[in-house]
């Protein structure tokens, strides 16, 4: 089983649509995180959950809304979105004492 | 503000060729850590390497080697006699390390754009 898994892998919606996308990891890190990795732009940190807490909301829209109801997942809820929210969300976890970023392999968006 | 450039979009080499990827990063802090990520087509960014700013000896792992050197804030990569399944997307990224010990806090990591690795064969 990998350590950190994303579901869905790819994912269609119109701009009306309420969806969420749901991450899970499996290696005991406390902190969770959320990425947005556009095409052309560099990864864009959304938000930071440490000790099922946010720590961490970079001046991300209402639209997207977190949720981390204990420290193995993490959702991203997403509702009235607009075609420019169109890419990959990535999920990752960390491990208080290594300090690097474990990655799931991303949710494809695609906003019509 | 942290800050990471990878001033190379893309680059393309043919198989076995060496070829080097380079790093700049920019930070206000002393202490701080570095990582190289691989991004194949599939999507996952996979780890490669961590080092922390104490640490400035090279080091190497197999086909792949880093050379930091604090003095020209720079954390380079190279591949050694690459191939085909090099193929991919590679990141640079910055961590301040006070914020990863605190056990409470859990900042980002602060990422370059990328550069696109292609190998011909």
């Amino acid at each position: 089983e990998t350590g950190v898994t994303q579901t869905p892998r790819h994912l269609v919606m119109g701009m009306t649509n309420k969806k969420s996308l749901k991450c899970e990891q499996h290696l005991g890190h406390n902190a969770m995180y959320w990425y947005k990795q556009s095409a052309k732009k560099p990864l864009e940190l959304m938000f930071v959950y440490s000790l099922e807490e946010r720590v961490e909301n970079n001046s991300v829209p209402s639209r997207f809304s977190p949720e981390c109801p204990n420290s193995s997942h993490l959702f991203l809820h997403l509702h009235t979105l607009q075609p420019e929210d169109s890419a990959l969300y990535l999920c990752a976890s960390r491990g208080t004492v290594t300090g690097e970023l474990f990655f799931g392999e991303g949710s494809r968006l695609t906003v019509l | 503000a942290q800050k990471v450039t990878q001033a190379q979009t893309e680059i393309s080499v043919v198989e076995k060729e060496d070829v080097t990827l380079d790093c700049v990063y920019e930070t206000r802090d002393t202490t701080y850590y570095l990582f190289w990520y691989k991004q194949p087509p599939s999507g996952e960014l996979v780890f490669l390497i961590r080092r922390n700013s104490f640490d400035e000896q090279n080091e190497i792992s197999g086909r792949y080697s880093w050379n930091f050197q604090k003095s020209t804030s720079s954390f380079n990569f190279t591949i050694t006699a690459s191939q085909v399944v090099d193929s991919a997307v590679y990141f640079c990224a910055l961590s301040e390390v006070g914020v990863l010990d605190s056990g409470g806090s859990a900042d980002g990591l602060t990422f370059g754009k990328g550069t696109h690795l292609i190998i011909q064969p």
